[in-house]
């Protein structure tokens, strides 16, 4: 079964540190990878996609992930944080060929808290 | 202003009710989803729906059952046969590609007492 993996639950940084949040997934076809993210409050909201072209893709408010097919990895980084940053990402990972439905699998999410 | 509502926000229930959760999206998109939201689990898919009169069963369907009678609304009830029905549930939409963005609704927090 395809899953997808979150490896932090609980991320704490101070303003301006780096942040990469580890995101890996099993499933050996074509993927479509996503972030979302929840700001406390607010609806979940989409920060980036992958689906095809150039790995790296760039979203919203400065982050961005890179894919690594040889890794089942999608890993979202952002070179400085704000403390608006702090909220709950998920990864999600859509795998057309099994299930050409839209159908999302989201990890176990990572709450981010930063700092002031 | 296009979205998707979800209603009511909170709601509490007696161990043995059904209850009825409701959502509807007026962003024309043919796709649907519910999806229920536990901490350290993420979302999980309960039911979706690719086209109106048509849904399946997602990863955890047992002790819910849908509708899609209309192509803007979607209601999720939760019987009295889901073991642990207390969570947040959120609803989706989107045009139904794998590509495609999920929009998300505000989500309706249910406890069952």
């Amino acid at each position: 079964a395809q899953s997808v993996s979150q490896h932090n639950h609980h991320v704490i940084l101070s303003e301006a540190a780096s942040l990469e949040l580890g995101c890996n997934y099993s499933y050996g076809g074509t993927v479509n990878l996503f972030w979302y993210v929840q700001y406390p409050g607010q609806h979940l909201q989409l920060l980036l996609k992958y689906f095809s072209g150039d790995p790296l893709v760039k979203g919203i408010k400065g982050f961005e992930a890179e894919f690594i097919k040889s890794k089942f990895s999608f890993n979202l980084r952002k070179p400085s944080v704000q403390w608006s940053d702090t909220a709950e990402y998920f990864c999600a990972v859509n795998a057309p060929r099994s299930s050409n439905t839209g159908k999302l699998i989201f990890g176990q999410g990572t709450t981010l808290q930063v700092k002031p | 202003d296009g979205g998707i509502t979800q209603s009511p926000k909170y709601l509490f229930r007696k161990e043995g009710q059904n209850v009825t959760l409701s959502c509807e999206q007026n962003l024309n998109h043919d796709a649907m989803y519910w999806y229920r939201q536990d901490p350290g689990q993420g979302l999980r898919l309960i039911y979706y729906s690719q086209i109106v009169n048509d849904f399946q069963k997602g990863d955890i369907a047992e002790g819910y059952s849908v509708s899609r009678e209309k192509k803007e609304s979607f209601p999720l009830t939760v019987t009295s046969a889901q073991k642990n029905p207390t969570a947040f549930y959120l609803c989706a939409s989107s045009s139904g590609r794998g590509t495609d963005t999920q929009y998300f609704g505000p989500g309706t927090r249910l406890t069952v007492l």
